[in-house]
């Protein structure tokens, strides 16, 4: 089976530019989440879709941040414009019903962000 | 509000020594618990959880945790650490109702030979 998949594995821009992010979850899995983790901490919950529709976006910083998941399947993270602290690695992990208290999530490996 | 603290940021151990990685959680009422271990360049693979029942939990590679209430914490174990188990450790809390898993900061383990 395979796994969760990202693109780009790695990502230099300056700030102020915009770059955006995808993942492909494993396949049949409905719910899918984007977290940031900054160096030296744990991650943190940016998104949740089910399906196509979002669950749960309160802490993404709306003002530059969007995602979409327009099919269900697949999912784009843009960030726009970005900044200094903007620096971390951008996680994807997918479900397959969407009770994280009760199921397993699957992580990708990883999109790591360096904003200069 | 929950939170998570894992209050060693960096363990060293001998290949084959004993490990516990400690994990405090603040929460209202008795919380999902969850580790996580994460190897350098790659995602998060889940070790254990525990919901209910039994407060020691098996995990995979060899790993156990034991839930205290009265100590709110949830402690990761392993009997004989293997070169292969370098990598950071994380423990979740998560309601018993919504979707918010919170991550501790982690806990970098480096083995000796």
């Amino acid at each position: 089976e395979a796994g969760v998949a990202q693109s780009p594995r790695y990502k230099i821009i300056e700030k102020r530019q915009s770059v955006a992010f995808w993942c492909n979850p494993i396949s049949g899995h409905a719910t899918l989440y984007w977290y940031q983790q900054i160096l030296g901490q744990g991650p943190k919950l940016l998104i949740q879709f089910q399906n196509n529709g979002v669950v749960d976006d309160s802490q993404l910083p709306k003002d530059r941040f969007s995602a979409e998941r327009l099919k269900g399947v697949d999912s784009t993270l843009k960030i726009q414009p970005a900044k200094l602290e903007d620096s971390a690695v951008y996680l994807c992990a997918s479900s397959l019903v969407g009770v994280p208290t009760q199921e397993t999530q699957y992580f990708g490996p990883g999109t790591r962000l360096l904003v200069l | 509000a929950q939170s998570v603290t894992q209050p060693d940021i960096h363990i060293t151990v001998s290949e084959g020594a004993s490990l516990e990685l400690r994990c405090n959680y603040s929460y209202g009422a008795t919380p999902y618990l969850f580790w996580y271990v994460q190897s350098p360049g790659q995602g998060l693979q889940l070790l254990l959880k525990y919901f209910s029942g039994d407060t020691l939990v098996q995990g995979i590679k060899g790993f156990e945790a034991e839930f205290k209430r009265s100590q709110s914490s949830f402690n990761l174990r392993k009997p004989s650490v293997h070169w292969s188990d370098a990598a950071e450790y994380f423990c979740a809390v998560g309601p018993l109702s919504g979707n918010m898993l919170t991550f501790g900061g982690g806990t970098r383990l480096m083995v000796k030979p």
